[in-house]
């Protein structure tokens, strides 16, 4: 295991509920991520927070919003998806973020979303 | 700009012969690169990384890749394939002129071993 967890592993949810994600990180690193991967395409960065605030959101919808309480907790609430929301969405953590090649990136093992 | 291509979506070799996984890289800076195994149901795992030290980076399992800056390439390669690597593996660059050190990922290369 990778010292990255998320929960649930799976969610289906249709297009008017609101759904978190959970991620949690059990390695001490001080950023956070969330990509989204969905089929016949490469990873998509999200969201980067770096202890606590948010560095990065990518051109992300509304529809999605991150909350990062604390360097060890990462969550993103879903809200009104739409089916090409459909998706896995993967969690990382890194000892910190920028051009370093000391801070690599571990991954949880994603929660399997499927709108509606 | 930082990009990778992986030549190939798919790759089907039979147990206890060689792997090769093409990737090619383009990038603005002197590049950092990795490859990124993802078995199913599981999350990315880092299998090896280069860092402008050796060319010839040694991972785990086995693997290993060869940094060609002539060729900008970073093939990933096993000199003999176990069941356990049948997975998807992924190509990133990692973006060291801005603040936040993107990864570029490419689109992955599944990779099938059979018995």
């Amino acid at each position: 295991e990778t010292g990255v967890t998320q929960t649930p592993r799976h969610l289906v949810m249709g297009m008017t509920n609101k759904k978190s994600l959970k991620c949690e990180q059990h390695l001490g690193h001080n950023a956070m991520y969330w990509y989204k991967q969905s089929a016949k395409k490469p990873l998509e960065l999200m969201f980067v927070y770096s202890l606590e605030e948010r560095v990065e959101n990518n051109s992300v919808p509304s529809r999605f919003s991150p909350e990062c309480p604390n360097s060890s907790h990462l969550f993103l609430h879903l809200h009104t998806l739409q089916p090409e929301d459909s998706a896995l969405y993967l969690c990382a953590s890194s000892q910190g973020f920028g051009p370093s090649t000391s801070y690599e990136q571990y991954f949880g093992p994603g929660t399997r979303l499927t709108v509606t | 700009a930082q990009s990778v291509t992986q030549l190939d979506s798919h790759v089907s070799v039979s147990e206890g012969t060689p792997v090769l996984l093409r990737c090619n890289y383009s990038s603005s800076y002197s590049p950092s690169l990795f490859w990124y195994v993802q078995h199913p149901n599981k999350g990315l795992q880092l299998l090896l990384k280069y860092t402008s030290a050796a060319t010839l980076v040694k991972g785990i399992n086995g693997f290993e890749a060869e940094f060609k800056k002539s060729e900008t390439s970073f093939h990933l390669t096993k000199p003999s394939a176990h069941m356990s690597d049948a997975a998807e593996y992924f190509c990133v660059v990692k973006d060291r002129g801005s603040t936040l050190g993107r990864l570029y990922f490419g689109r992955g290369t599944q990779l099938t071993v059979w018995p």
